[in-house]
């Protein structure tokens, strides 16, 4: 099966600009992770969705920074306006199974990752 | 936080020894899962580990769970330089979800 997609790979732009990256998970999986991984960390959850309604987005920026994923298949992530900090790898992650582990086996399938560097 | 925290940061081995790294949580756990991150990657599972098992084996691989103790060890076998990697473990429990530690990163020299 084919695997996760995300793009671009990389990006470049000033502070204030904006970017948006996007995701297309395993086909058939119904939830969708975006996660921001900054150099030297582990990854940090910013949005879940399960089909096209959001599970959980309490770590994400809500004044920067939105996700959606209209059709409950392909999402995008945007940043708007980018700030140095938020030089990162933005990870997309799919799993097969339902919200959080209740499933007891939900095992998650990540992305290459798209790298960005605010200038 | 159920944050998992893996020990050592930083791992240096010579190839065809043995590896281990660690993961401490705070919080009851449904399962915890190991992953492994090559430089400029997403990461990939590894194994996984459900809250009433104590011991699990994939390949070179070998994962104890302590419930008790909130730990978990990922044991690599006759390690080779393609495991030169970030080892993550995430944690999770029901209706809350996966938080990855901040890594260790294993360095297997030829």
């Amino acid at each position: 099966e084919a695997g996760v997609a995300q793009s671009p790979r990389y990006k470049i732009i000033e502070k204030r600009q904006s970017v948006a990256f996007w995701c297309n998970p395993i086909s058939g999986h119904a939830t969708l992770y975006w996660y921001q991984q900054i150099l030297g960390q582990g990854p940090k959850l910013l949005i879940q969705f399960q089909n096209n309604g959001v599970v959980d987005d309490s770590q994400l920026p809500k004044d920067r920074f939105s996700a959606e994923r209209l059709k409950g298949v392909d999402s995008t992530l945007k940043i708007q306006p980018a700030k140095l900090e938020d030089s990162a790898v933005y990870l997309c992650a799919s799993s097969s199974a339902g919200q959080g582990a209740r499933s007891g086996s939900n095992v998650l399938t990540f992305g290459a990752g798209s790298r960005l560097t605010v200038l | 936080s159920q944050q998992g925290e893996e020990d050592p940061q930083a791992l240096s081995i010579q190839e065809g020894e043995n590896a281990t790294m660690n993961c401490s949580y705070k919080t009851s756990i449904n399962n915890l899962q190991w992953y492994r991150q090559n430089s400029g990657r997403g990461l990939v599972h590894l194994i996984l580990i459900r809250s009433n098992e104590r011991e699990k084996h994939s390949g070179r691989l070998r994962v104890t769970l302590d419930t008790s103790k909130k730990s978990s060890s990922l044991l690599i076998t006759a390690s080779r330089a393609a495991d030169t990697a970030s080892y993550f473990c995430a944690t999770a429990n029901y209706g809350q979800n996966f938080v990855f530690g901040p890594g260790t990163r294993l360095s297997v020299l030829p």
